[in-house]
């Protein structure tokens, strides 16, 4: 059974600081694993998605690495503002070997705040 | 592009009622899924349906709980009776059918908060 562990639970940074939060799985079968942040009272937004054949991915201010073997996943943010305040879930995605089901076991989360 | 909506946004319930919830997904998009988070706990998957079928209904907590996606278009799911352990945040997603690159990625509505009294 994939477990999910996000570290540490909350984070809080004075702007402009670079930062990592992490993301650990039990088990290494993964087919994908999605970074996404969550707002209050809102819903998800997908920030990254890296296939399991793939090391990182980047966008704008955000590089998320994978590395399957240790089960491990990381989420750098370079440069925080106080518009990245929210909670961060990192999900990994499992696939039949069909390919026909798809699902994503979730962290608890990361809730960063960035005080200006 | 109109993004995933679910409705209500909050119901509050009594043990034993039912209620109904409802996910439009993105337009185009044959994959759905629900998913719960219960408080304190991960977000935890429930179903998903591709078009009109179940594909996996794994998650499912019981037999109260029933989900429909008549059409292939929008979903509901039902608690019938609710109890208090179904209090939560139920969440919908919705993604492309799996021909298209990124056919994974999901998309999420806002969720519908329930609570049971």
């Amino acid at each position: 059974k994939q477990e999910v562990t996000q570290i540490p639970a909350a984070l809080s940074v004075p702007e402009g600081e670079n930062l990592v939060l992490n993301c650990s799985f039990t088990d290494s079968a993964i087919y994908n694993l999605q970074w996404f942040r969550q707002d209050p009272g809102k819903g998800l937004t997908s920030l990254l998605l890296i296939q399991s054949s793939q090391r990182e991915q980047t966008s704008g201010r955000l590089n998320a690495s994978l590395d399957k073997s240790s089960g491990r996943s990381t989420l750098y943010i370079a440069a925080s503002q106080p518009g990245d305040s929210a909670t961060y879930l990192c999900a990994v995605g499992w696939k039949n070997s069909g390919g026909s089901n798809y699902k994503l076991t979730f962290g608890k989360g990361t809730l960063l705040t960035v005080n200006p | 592009e109109a993004g995933v909506t679910q409705f209500p946004s909050h119901s509050v319930i009594e043990k034993g009622q039912t209620v109904t919830l409802r996910c439009d997904p993105i337009s185009g998009h044959d994959n759905l899924y629900w998913y719960r988070r219960v408080m304190g706990k991960e977000i935890k998957f429930l179903l998903h349906f591709v078009k009109e079928s179940k594909q996996d209904e794994s998650g499912m907590p019981n037999n109260r709980f029933l989900a429909e996606r008549t059409g292939g278009t929008y979903s509901t799911l039902k608690v019938q009776p609710a109890e208090l352990e179904d209090s939560g945040v139920y969440f919908c997603a919705s993604s492309q059918d799996r021909r298209f690159r990124m056919a994974d990625e999901q998309y999420f509505g806002p969720g519908t908060r329930l609570t049971v009294t």
